[in-house]
């Protein structure tokens, strides 16, 4: 199993652009959470799906930020406009459904820079 | 404030020595996680502990988990420079979702 997938991996981009950020969840895994890293914050949960509905968005700094998820595949994280207070790193994490455990497993992140 | 605060925020042992990490939380929970994370990756998925046990071991990890003083520890034996790392616990209250605490950045001198 290749694991979660985040692209792209490096973002750069000017304050007032769209970014899209995409997360492949591993497969047959129910929940998919995206979260935001800063030094200052630490991680903090945006919003999570279940059988791609979008559960709790309560994270979600504000309008300017979206996520949709189509399908069970695939997600994605939109910001627009983008202002470098955005700037950090984005991870999207996956949760088998069943079982007692939620152990969530990482993609590598998306390092978002907002000039 | 997080559910899950971490103590201490750095560590700095030398190689051999134990490494011990400390969780506190606020509210009830189903059970508590912990996660490693090396720099610039994503964080991976160590050991989850129930509300209902109290010691569990994997390899060398040994976590503690006291729920009358709603606090956790980790403790790395035998620690090796690739145990450097940021740790994180994580809580769960019931719904899918994780609260993460902020972290232990973890430095083992060779």
């Amino acid at each position: 199993d290749a694991g979660v997938i985040q692209s792209p991996r490096h973002e750069v981009t000017e304050m007032g652009q769209e970014v899209t950020l995409r997360c492949k969840p591993i497969s047959g895994h129910d929940y998919l959470f995206w979260y935001r890293q800063t030094m200052m914050r630490g991680l903090e949960l945006l919003i999570y799906f279940n059988n791609n509905v979008p559960i709790d968005d309560s994270g979600m700094p504000e309008d300017r930020f979206s996520a949709k998820m189509p399908n069970a595949s695939f997600s994605t994280l939109k910001i627009q406009p983008s202002e470098p207070r955005d700037s950090a790193v984005y991870f999207c994490a996956s949760s088998p459904g069943t079982g007692e455990s939620n152990e969530q497993f990482f993609g590598p992140g998306t390092r978002l820079t907002v000039l | 404030s997080q559910q899950g605060e971490e103590d201490p925020q750095a560590l700095s042992i030398q190689e051999g020595e134990n490494a011990t990490m400390n969780c506190s939380y606020k509210t009830s929970i189903n059970n508590l996680q912990w996660y490693r994370q090396n720099s610039g990756r994503g964080l991976v998925h160590l050991i989850l502990i129930r509300s209902n046990e109290r010691e569990k071991h994997s390899g060398r990890l040994r976590v503690t988990l006291d729920t009358s003083k709603k606090s956790s520890s980790l403790l790395i034996t035998a620690s090796r420079a690739a145990d450097t790392a940021s740790y994180f616990c994580a809580t769960a209250t019931g719904r899918r979702a994780l609260t993460f605490g902020s972290g232990t950045r973890l430095q083992v001198q060779p």
